[in-house]
This record gives C-alpha cells, structure tokens and sequence, in this order.
C-alpha cells in the first residue's frame, strides 16, 4: 500500500529564511505529486502539482518541489519565508491510474514563520 | 473556478444523534470524496462517489454513509453520532482526470457531545 512521509510534524523558520519541507512516498509505478495548503479553520488548496515532464514544478506563494524518482522524495521549497506562510502543509500521491483513484495524504507539516 | 460548498463551518450534536453534513459542487465534476481530518493523522477517506448513486467505501466508512441522488451534491451521514466522531470533515471533488487535483470545501468542524 502506498504511504506518504512527512519528515517532521512542526517545522519554524525565522522570516526570510529559507522553507523545505520534506516529503518522501512509496509507490512502485510513476505518481502524481501534491502539495497542499491549509490555513487555520479552511479547507486544503492545492499548492503545486507534479503529473509529468518537468521535474521541479513552480507553483503559488513562491513555493517549489522537486521530484527525485531515485530518492522518491518531493520536497517543498521557498527561498524566503514571509509571515503569510504560516499554514499547515500537506503531500500527497495517487498512482492516477483512474481519476478516482485514491489520493494519499500524509500527516501533515504545521509551519511557524518567526519575526 | 470550481466552488465546493459545505453548509456548515462548526456544527455541534449530541450523542445519539443522526448527523448530516452537506457538500455542494457548482461545476460538472463526476468525483466527490469525503475526508476527515484529524492532528498527526491527516486526512482519511471516509466515501467516495463517482457517480450518481454509486458510492464507495474509503478506509474508515464504519459508523458513515452517504448519499449521491444528483451529481452536484453528496451528502455524508453520521447514523448515530458518537465522540468519536469529533474532527474536521472536508468534502472534494475532481474532475475526469486527477491531474488537476482535488478542490476542497471549507469544512465542517464537528463536536459531538
């Protein structure tokens, strides 16, 4: 079964430093990469996506990933924290086999941006 | 844009109670899914449905069932709410294809007591 890791539950950075969260995933075949968003009492908003072709994806807010097939990794990236980008984040992967297969989640990075 | 629109921000209940959460989309979509999301748990499919009518089971669908009679709207049901079932619940949907990923409602935070 697939699964998806999120390596550390909380994650500060002072403004204007650099943001990476990480993201590693099972899958035996090519996914499809998320990046979600979540600001308090919201709803999720995507945040960038991988499908195919280029493997670092810009996406809104300044944010970035990367996907490392050898590392099965899609770690999240912005070169400077502002005070806005305070959320929780998540990643997520579906095999995309069929439009309604199962997109997994994974626990979820609650980021904190210091004054 | 896509709205997905769930008709309540916090909702609380008693124990007992049968609880209904309502998930409106306003374009096309065949796909609608239902989650909850809890602390260092993330979200957990509940149902899902991709088409009127049908619906299937996500990984935790025990003590919920739903209801697809029109495509824009799907419906999750909580037959006997227990505080269990205290969480965030987010309804999505997609369209055909998952390249586009998911677009969630607000949410629907709910206290059973």
């Amino acid at each position: 079964a697939q699964s998806v890791t999120q390596l550390g539950s909380h994650v500060s950075v002072s403004e204007g430093a650099l943001v990476l969260l990480r993201c590693n995933y099972s899958s035996s075949v090519p996914p499809y990469l998320f990046w979600y968003v979540q600001y308090p009492n919201q709803g999720l908003q995507l945040l960038l996506k991988y499908t195919t072709g280029a493997t670092l994806v810009k996406g809104i807010n300044g944010f970035e990933a990367e996907f490392k097939k050898s590392e099965t990794s899609f770690h999240l990236t912005k070169p400077s924290a502002h005070m806005s980008d305070a959320a929780e984040y998540f990643c997520a992967v579906s095999e995309g086999k069929t439009s309604y297969d199962k997109v997994i989640f994974g626990p979820g990075t609650s980021l904190s941006v210091i004054p | 844009d896509v709205k997905v629109t769930q008709s309540s921000r916090y909702l609380v209940k008693r124990t007992g109670e049968k609880v209904f959460l309502e998930c409106v989309q306003d374009m096309d979509h065949e796909n609608m899914f239902w989650y909850r999301q809890d602390p260092g748990l993330g979200l957990r499919l509940i149902y899902f449905s991709y088409d009127v009518k049908m619906k299937e089971k996500g990984d935790i669908p025990e003590g919920y069932s739903v209801s697809r009679e029109k495509k824009e709207r799907f419906s999750l049901i909580l037959e006997s709410a227990s505080t269990n079932q205290t969480s965030m619940y987010l309804c999505a949907t997609v369209d055909r294809s998952i390249v586009h990923g998911y677009t969630f409602g607000s949410g629907t935070r709910l206290t059973v007591v």
